[in-house]
């Protein structure tokens, strides 16, 4: 069975600082990664994925991720925090060999930007 | 090119009653599939719909049902509404051929029901 787990519900930063944005799969199977974004009464939008290529994955708005199969993580980062930035952040899995159906969810972390 | 488009995006229903929404996927997507969001459980799947069979279920009641059309657009149908059944509804569409497997979300139905 997979599972995500994202240490955080709430994560805090000063604009221009470091964001980072933790999650740790459980997979049985290799698994495709996405985290996604949502603000306030909107749908999910995808920010990036990780399909086993690259293990370091650039995705919209500066933000990127990296795939350490060693650690079962996918940590989501962006060098430098802006206002826009505020929102629910949602990491999500599913299994290779069943790609494209099912995501499971994260918790979701929701990250606040003070200026 | 359009994203996924929901209706109604609001909602409002009685215990007992029964609801439809409604999902148009992005055009050329033929994958169509639901989630609940809530504060408690966060996003869990409902099922997943492609050429107009399901093909995947979450664990979810049987009051819980959907249907796709030949055109790709799905709804999905809760009877007997219960309290617990207030959420935002999610579809998401794909494309089915290629390495393509992220999901596009739509803006979500809010269902509150009282």
């Amino acid at each position: 069975a997979q599972s995500v787990t994202q240490l955080g519900s709430h994560v805090s930063v000063s604009e221009g600082a470091l964001v980072l944005l933790r999650c740790n799969y459980s997979s049985s199977v290799p698994p495709y990664l996405f985290w996604y974004v949502q603000y306030p009464n909107q749908g999910l939008q995808l920010l990036l994925k990780y399909t086993s290529a690259a293990t370091l994955v650039k995705g919209i708005n500066g933000f990127e991720a990296e795939f350490k199969k060693s650690e079962t993580s996918f940590h989501l980062t962006k060098p430098s925090a802006h206002m826009s930035d505020a929102a629910e952040y949602f990491c999500a899995v599913t299994p290779a060999n069943q790609a494209g159906t099912a995501l499971i969810f994260g918790k979701g972390t929701t990250l606040s930007v003070s200026s | 090119k359009a994203g996924v488009t929901q209706t109604p995006r609001y909602l409002i229903k009685t215990r007992g009653q029964q609801v439809t929404l409604s999902c148009s996927p992005i055009s050329g997507h033929r994958s169509v599939s639901w989630y609940q969001q809530t504060p408690g459980q966060g996003l869990q799947f409902l099922f997943e719909y492609f050429s107009e069979t399901q093909r995947n279920k979450g664990n979810f009641p049987g009051r819980f049902s959907g249907r796709q059309f030949s055109n790709s657009r799905s709804e999905m149908n809760v009877s007997t509404l219960e309290l617990g059944d207030s959420a935002l509804y999610l579809c998401a569409s794909r494309w089915t051929s290629g390495q393509t497997y992220e999901q596009y979300f739509g803006p979500g139905t809010r269902l509150t029901v009282t």
